[in-house]
């Protein structure tokens, strides 16, 4: 089983260049979400779906956009990359169903925006 | 938004029991307690989650106050990989949607595990 998988790993941006990671899972869940984890901090939400064709803002939502065109993949994309946006990135993903429910998250991105 | 307090950090020796405690005296009777864990340069993990009653499972138990308002997890032999960052997280998947439904990770605990 694969789980949440992220893509890339790494990587090192120039600021004002633009990205897009990509978030898979294969459990057939409904809601996706992307965090940022900045160091010694805890997780922080940008945006998640609660469906296929759907996304909504999280917490910390400014200068990143997502797309969710299938219900197996979250698209999180900076378009004009800032140096504040150095952070681990974690996608997340979760079956929702009455209280039993467990999110997976991914391995995470390190980004880092020079 | 009910939240959790935690202690910054734990230490622990191996092969002895950690009881890591979470405080939320602001808990709804619809919130869950969850637990998940961060090991080192890795995403959050799942550990292990409940309502009212006291859970167990294969990675560790969770006792709940009878007033539900602290929780403790409990690890009965701690080695050296259950060293993470714990976090203790309430959840409401009975009147919230969207937004609500996100796990709202505090800065948790830091386990030390110690040979």
């Amino acid at each position: 089983n694969a789980g949440v998988t992220q893509t890339p790993k790494f990587r090192v941006l120039k600021t004002g260049q633009s990205m897009t990671l990509l978030c898979a899972q294969d459990m057939n869940h409904e809601y996706m979400y992307w965090y940022r984890q900045d160091p010694g901090m805890g997780l922080r939400l940008i945006h998640y779906s609660v469906g296929e064709g759907t996304t909504a803002k999280g917490e910390v939502p400014d200068g990143y956009n997502v797309s969710r065109l299938k219900k197996q993949n979250f698209l999180l994309g900076l378009e004009s990359a800032a140096p504040s946006q150095t952070s681990v990135y974690f996608c997340a993903s979760s079956y929702e169903t009455g209280g039993i429910t467990e999110a997976f998250f991914g391995q995470g991105t390190r980004l880092t925006v020079v | 938004d009910a939240k959790t307090t935690q202690p910054n950090s734990m230490e622990s020796n191996e092969e002895e029991p950690v009881h890591l405690p979470c405080n939320h005296s602001t808990i709804s009777g619809t919130d869950y307690i969850h637990w998940y864990r961060q090991l080192p340069s890795q995403g959050p993990e799942y550990v292990i989650h409940g309502l009212t009653s006291n859970v167990n499972n294969r990675m560790a138990s969770l006792a709940i106050a009878e007033d539900r308002k602290s929780s403790t997890l409990i690890l009965h032999r701690a080695t050296l990989r259950d060293a993470a960052v714990y976090y203790c997280i309430l959840r409401d998947v009975v009147h919230s949607s969207g937004s609500a439904r996100q796990l709202t990770f505090g800065s948790g605990t830091q386990l030390t595990v110690l040979p």
